[in-house]
């Protein structure tokens, strides 16, 4: 169980064109979700957090109107990179927390991450 | 700041053997500490997570202990295989909703035959 999928797995696209990152949980909803940016040899960087029904919450440094996110549902939230540049070239990496009282300490479920490559 | 420090940065080691991995943390409050798996172009995946009160948890070949008074914890692999070969990351979190988690940089573990 707890499964979370993102699609696509790898995307290329040219720079100043937008990209959409889909991630999914497929076998618990999950009320809130989080957005990661992965540059090589480092470590995970919380870019978001991504609550159903409301706005994202942004990390400092992380520009909302570069970055839309939307959680329209508790099994899908989406990623849009907007005008898309070299430097936005990353691994994007969502997560999924099972949320309820008997589900502490709340483990984050990970996708498997999204590759981009803006040329 | 909260901070999480992993030891060593990459590590090197043949098939069978044991080894283990450090992680020192500045984290506070101090709800919970886990510890990841990443194998190269995939998400992270839970090995063990542990609360405030318990200072071992194993997952199979994976151990990982937990001292909160020193603020440390480690994780050992016993008997290392290929597929043991991964980044590891050491996680803590500051509040029990599961939401602030700060990440260390990680331990690139290679496993060779």
């Amino acid at each position: 169980g707890a499964v979370v999928s993102q699609h696509p797995s790898r995307v290329i696209c040219k720079s100043g064109t937008s990209v959409k990152i889909e991630c999914r949980s497929l076998d618990f909803q999950a009320t809130t979700m989080f957005w990661y940016r992965q540059f090589p040899k480092q470590s995970l960087m919380l870019m978001a957090t991504s609550n159903e029904g409301s706005k994202a919450t942004y990390e400092q440094g992380v520009e909302k109107d570069k970055f839309l996110i939307n959680h329209a549902s508790l099994t899908l939230s989406t990623l849009t990179v907007t005008s898309a540049h070299p430097e936005d070239s990353s691994f994007y990496i969502c997560s999924a927390k099972v949320t309820g009282v008997a589900a502490f300490p709340y483990e984050q479920y990970f996708g498997p991450g999204t590759r981009l490559t803006v040329t | 700041k909260n901070q999480v420090e992993q030891s060593p940065q990459s590590l090197i080691i043949l098939e069978g053997k044991n080894c283990t991995l450090q992680c020192n943390y500045t984290v506070s409050p101090f709800s919970n500490l886990r510890w990841y798996k990443q194998d190269t172009g995939r998400g992270p995946v839970s090995l063990t997570i542990m609360t405030f009160s318990e200072n071992t948890k194993s997952n199979g070949r994976y151990t990982a202990t937990l001292d909160a008074d020193t603020k440390q914890s480690s994780l050992h692999i016993t008997a290392s295989q290929l597929s043991d070969s991964a980044s590891y990351i050491c996680v803590v979190s500051a509040d029990n909703a599961g939401n602030m988690l700060t990440f260390g940089g990680g331990t690139r573990l290679m496993v060779k035959p």
